[in-house]
């Protein structure tokens, strides 16, 4: 089984400040077709989760420009380079390689 | 636009059984993977199962591998998830998503186990 480890579990951050978070799985996400099998999403209070990053990096249609996924293997960092107080909520990743485990969940709340 | 809309949530003593559906508009259902993940009281996002466009091949996460059953009816446009041998720890709120990167959610339907 894929275990997906992020830190940290918590995060409080002044707007207008950046903000990271770090996902890494026990097992390397690279694919033979050559796509990396791993997501981003926000859960927001009272909503359905939303994806921000598929496939690593490619953000999805609608999702602010403030967002960014990078990282490759198994090492992926989800960032957000200034933070405004709408991003409220709890951040995942979920690796897709092999079927799916998402990570324990991160909150971010605003200073 | 793309929407999914799940229902068949409520209230099931432990041990009981609960049948929850998950309708699709807006997009060729047929052309799509499709999974459920739940959300239980103070934990995070858990994926429980998916299933296959062309072949309905189901797929499960072995938490619920033997109790829960996954199924589609691409003329209906939806997809199910049969669900037996309920325990407390199965109540939350069950979601459906589309395709390989779960891009689209419904709103949820909400599962409680009680005795």
């Amino acid at each position: 089984d894929v275990v997906m480890t992020q830190t940290p579990l918590s995060l409080s951050v002044t707007p207008g400040q950046p903000a990271s978070i770090s996902c890494k799985s026990t097992q390397s996400l690279l694919h033979t077709d050559g796509k990396t099998y791993l997501y981003w999403y926000v859960q927001k209070t009272g909503q359905s989760p939303q994806l921000l990053i598929y496939e690593g990096f490619s953000r999805f249609s609608g999702v602010p420009e403030r967002f960014s996924g990078s990282g490759s293997g198994t090492d992926f960092t989800l960032k957000i380079s200034r933070v405004e107080a709408e991003d409220v909520g709890y951040y995942y990743c979920l690796q897709g390689i092999n079927l799916y485990t998402f990570g324990q969940g991160t909150k971010l709340e605003i200073k | 636009q793309v929407q999914l809309v799940e229902s068949g949530g409520g209230l099931v003593k432990p041990g009981g059984s609960l049948r929850l559906s998950c309708v699709a508009s807006g997009f060729t259902f047929s052309d799509y993977y499709m999974s459920w993940i739940r959300l239980a009281p103070g934990k995070g996002l858990e994926w429980l199962s998916y299933i296959t466009h062309g072949d309905s091949v189901p797929y499960y996460a072995d938490s619920v591998n033997g109790r829960f059953t996954i199924s589609r009816d691409n003329a209906r446009r939806s997809t199910y998830l049969q669900m037996n041998s309920l325990t407390v720890d199965d109540t939350a709120i069950y979601y459906c998503a589309r395709g390989v990167n779960l891009a689209y959610w419904g709103q949820g339907t909400r599962v409680t186990v009680s005795s």
